[in-house]
């Protein structure tokens, strides 16, 4: 089946830097890519849309300058926190659309990144 | 714009026993799927059963079932036979049928616990 790779799983940053998490779908095409944010015992909010070669669409609230996506080629996707601050601490995860698998199994979600910033 | 919404923020739950987690929607789609997901402890997300709006028949798999009832905009998840393994954070989710977009939109989650 799918399989969409995300690294790293776990990273500790100190507050002010910046901090790159990879997306790779190893086995299929990932025309869209979604990233989302998750705070502890609450839910996945969205908080970008990227398409390979284009601009990510970012979701109301998001600051588009500290979260910087870029989705390349068809099968990676980067989100970057610049300047990070404990408060961007988050589990992040990413899920790629794959058109070919229809509608129901077209979602691949990675496995996530616990970011802390310290 | 979407809504999902699901009011059990937490459920114990008898080992074997059925268990049945609410979610009621919100969407001026015509056309739109629900989604079922299992989040373990582990943070990834497991898909679990999906229902079209057009569909006619309440989907299964395996010992998911979904209670599709689209006027009262509601698409339960029954899980039946509980398993120890079972026990997660379970998530609701639609997305509208588009030939773009299709972004999915989560409920607030149900934490299952079942107790051996």
């Amino acid at each position: 089946g799918a399989v969409v790779s995300q690294h790293p799983s776990r990273v500790i940053c100190k507050s002010g830097t910046s901090v790159k998490i990879e997306c790779r779908s190893l086995d299929f095409q990932a025309t869209t890519m979604f990233w989302y944010r998750q705070f502890p015992k609450q839910s996945l909010m969205l908080m970008a849309t990227s398409n390979e070669g284009s601009k990510a669409t970012y979701e109301q609230g998001v600051e588009k300058d500290k979260f910087l996506i870029n989705h390349a080629s068809l099968t990676l996707s980067t989100l970057t926190v610049t300047s990070a601050h404990p408060e961007d601490s988050s589990f992040y995860i990413c899920s790629a659309r794959d058109r070919s698998r229809g509608r129901v199994h077209g979602y691949t979600f990675g496995s996530g990144t616990r970011l802390t910033v310290v | 714009a979407q809504k999902i919404t699901q009011t059990q923020p937490g459920m114990f739950v008898q080992e074997k026993e059925a268990v049945t987690l609410d979610c009621t929607y919100d969407t001026s789609d015509q056309s739109y799927g629900l989604f079922w997901y299992k989040q373990p402890s582990s943070g990834e997300m497991i898909f679990l059963i999906y229902q079209g709006s057009y569909d006619e028949q309440n989907a299964t798999e395996g010992r998911y079932s979904l209670n599709f009832q689209k006027a009262r905009k509601s698409a339960n998840l029954v899980i039946s036979a509980s398993q120890l393994g079972d026990s997660a954070m379970y998530f609701c989710a639609m997305s509208p049928i588009k030939a773009a977009g299709n972004k999915l939109t989560f409920g607030g989650g149900t934490r299952v616990l079942v107790k051996p």
